[in-house]
């Protein structure tokens, strides 16, 4: 389809493993940004792409985040050492506006990837 | 950004309109006001933004007080698909969601 696709929709991890979150961003936007959403919350700013530039990661919990968008288009989440405080459903979006400086634009959310961590 | 409030809840019937208010008195000059809604189990779904003029489109109405310290969003027409958590979110560049209002869309 044409929109932001996210894999895997479910993902469940013992306790210290690593997981890896993909987003596959609408083609050409140039915008791209991670969410977590706990459960009956709103979703929480993780950190947010500009093409291949991480211009804002001060959402991101804790050093056992980590994101990256290394050509400016497909980004993955990656987090160590999983605790269960990181069981969320972690949203991408993506918008066409160079933000910041066109500080307007649609932001067209995934599905999101639903993480357990037991 | 500046932080929002909004009711935690509100029933509406359906057929009828829909009008969800939320507070942004902390607003600056170039923060707009945004509306987005998350049907279960979905990502958020982009609905009208604006910045001080009323904005119309096919899904709803976003009307802006002079001041621009508060806004309300109509549905003009709400049906049980409508049901969803309604966020008012005011923005420079990312978006920060707060709690949202759940709306629930009776027959």
């Amino acid at each position: 389809g044409a929109g932001v696709s996210q894999s895997p929709r479910y993902k469940v991890a013992k306790r210290g493993q690593d997981v890896a979150l993909r987003c596959d961003p609408i083609s050409g936007h140039v915008s791209l940004f991670w969410y977590q959403q706990a459960l009956g919350q709103g979703p929480e700013f993780l950190t947010y792409f500009q093409n291949e530039a991480q211009l804002d990661k001060s959402g991101l919990p804790s050093d056992r985040f980590f994101a990256e968008r290394p050509e400016g288009s497909v980004s993955t989440l990656k987090i160590q050492r999983t605790q269960q405080e990181d069981s969320a459903v972690y949203l991408c979006a993506s918008s066409f506006a160079r933000l910041g400086v066109q500080n307007t634009g649609e932001l067209f959310f995934g599905e999101g990837s639903r993480l357990t961590v037991l | 950004d500046a932080k929002t409030t909004q009711p935690p809840s509100m029933d509406c019937a359906e057929g009828r309109a829909a009008n969800l208010p939320c507070n942004h008195s902390t607003i600056s000059g170039n923060e707009y006001v945004y509306w987005y809604r998350q049907i279960h189990s979905q990502g958020p779904q982009y609905i009208i933004h604006g910045l001080k003029n009323n904005e119309t489109n096919e899904m709803a109405s976003l009307i802006i007080t002079e001041d621009r310290k508060s806004s309300t969003l109509i549905l003009p027409h709400a049906t049980l698909r409508d049901t969803a958590v309604y966020y008012c979110i005011v923005r420079v560049v990312q978006l920060s969601f707060g709690a949202g209002t759940t709306v629930t869309v009776r027959a």
